[in-house]
């Protein structure tokens, strides 16, 4: 699997809108890039997933260059319940998915 | 509702203990894992199972075995359990493997705590 890059933590407030990017430099040309969501207490929760340019759902969007070498989460207009991990995923075909930190989101009212 | 059942939600054992995590699916799902994620960090996959009747080492399989069952049924056991067990476990389903296609569908988690 690509190894990913993304930031730690991120803070917001209700309303706004929230873009968590993954770098993911080394990404092989058979890879989708995946997003998890995953709240206190619970698994992880596909969100969306992507090969290029720009993928939407009624969760969130998925924004992705040309050259594939990172890639945006955004969220819309989030709630407290927004509140959550983050974990951005590459490749394709292999088993062995490590999750890693992901990104602490924390939405403030 | 269709998912991913694990059982039980919570567990306390004493060291040396023994014990199975049961988890089932019912999406006919091909591929099914069993991850481990302790306080603030991600998951580490503990061992999978690509098909019916095969299983492998994931990251961290040391005191651990799994079985799976049927189609459905993958189940998790440890044989002497250890504080350093002590975390929540997490079975997930795929169609195929998770980064690709469908993706993974998770279960709620089994809080376990060795004393």
């Amino acid at each position: 699997l690509a190894k990913t890059t993304q930031p730690i933590s991120m803070d917001s407030y209700e309303g706004q809108e929230v873009n968590i990017t993954c770098s993911h430099n080394n990404i092989a040309t058979n890879d989708y890039i995946t997003w998890y969501q995953q709240f206190p207490s619970q698994g992880p929760r596909f969100i969306i997933q992507g090969y290029k340019t720009k993928v939407t759902n009624e969760v969130a969007s998925l924004f992705i260059p040309a050259d594939r070498k990172s890639s945006t989460l955004s969220l819309p207009r989030v709630s407290l319940s927004d509140t959550a991990v983050y974990y951005c995923l590459v490749g394709v075909g292999g088993f062995k998915t490590i999750f890693g930190a992901g990104t602490r989101l924390f939405v403030k009212a | 509702n269709a998912g991913v059942t694990q059982t039980p939600k919570f567990q306390v054992l004493k060291t040396g203990q023994s014990m199975t995590l049961q988890c089932a699916q019912d999406m006919n799902h091909n591929s099914m894992y069993w991850y481990r994620q302790d306080p603030g960090m991600g998951l580490r996959l503990i061992y999978y199972s690509a098909s019916e009747g095969t299983t492998d080492k994931g990251e961290v399989p040391n005191g651990y075995n799994v079985s799976r069952l049927n189609k459905r049924e993958f189940s998790l056991r440890l044989e002497s359990a250890a504080p350093s067990q002590t975390s929540v476990y997490f079975c997930a389903s795929s169609e195929r493997s998770g980064t690709e296609g469908y993706g993974y569908t998770f279960g709620s988690g089994t809080r376990l705590t060795v004393v």
